[in-house]
């Protein structure tokens, strides 16, 4: 069975500090990973994906993250946090043996100026 | 229109109705989910459309919901004798293609609570 773990309910960064937002997976086999951003009263909104390759991917809004096969990880991260970037993300992980995409819990991402 | 349309939006309903909810995917999509988000949890997978057809309806918790998408375009989710524990916001998404690499697109999604 696959599943997906993001351990910290809410992640709190000044402005301009680097972020980072974790997740987890487990999967049988070989996984694709997605983050995803919910912006309040909005639809979730696609941020990045690891398909195959480059463990390093890069996103929209000057996300990235990173693939790391031994860690069974797929951490968000952002070099220099804006206030704008405070919204709730979450990590979507699927085994390519299924069809249907599992997200994680969220994380809530808090920017103080 | 661009995206995904979602209605309706709120919907108060009593305990023992029924209840549907409907889903507009962006036009050409041929992928279709339907997740469900209770307060402070992700997204809850229900079930996957490709076309016409459920190719995976294994997130349907019971009998009392279930969805069709007869022409391969609008999706209506349909929960019977609706409960308080329904009470959720009811999301949909749709991707072009049949490959799992591309994104999924979000509708706003539909409030549900059940009184």
């Amino acid at each position: 069975a696959q599943s997906v773990a993001q351990p910290e309910d809410q992640v709190n960064v000044a402005e301009g500090n680097p972020l980072t937002v974790k997740c987890t997976y487990s999967v049988s086999g070989n996984p694709y990973l997605f983050w995803y951003v919910q912006y309040p009263n909005r639809g979730l909104q696609f941020l990045l994906k690891y398909i195959t390759g480059d463990n390093l991917v890069k996103g929209s809004y000057g996300f990235e993250a990173e693939f790391n096969k031994s860690q069974t990880s797929f951490h968000l991260k952002k070099p220099s946090a804006l206030v704008s970037d405070s919204a709730l993300y979450f990590c979507a992980v699927r085994d390519r043996s299924a069809s249907k995409i599992i997200f994680g819990s969220g994380t809530r991402l808090s920017i103080r100026p | 229109g661009a995206g995904v349309s979602q209605t309706p939006s709120n919907k108060v309903t009593e305990k023992g109705k029924y209840v549907e909810l409907r889903c507009d995917p962006i036009s050409g999509h041929t992928a279709l989910y339907w997740y469900r988000q209770s307060l402070g949890q992700g997204p809850e997978f229900l079930i996957y459309f490709q076309g016409t057809g459920a190719a995976d309806d294994s997130g349907l918790p019971n009998d009392r919901f279930f969805a069709v998408r007869p022409e391969g375009s609008v999706s209506t989710l349909k929960i019977q004798r609706t409960e308080r524990g329904d009470s959720a916001v009811y999301l949909c998404a749709s991707r072009s293609g049949t490959s799992f690499t591309g994104e999924l697109f979000f509708g706003e999604g539909s409030r549900l609570t059940v009184l």
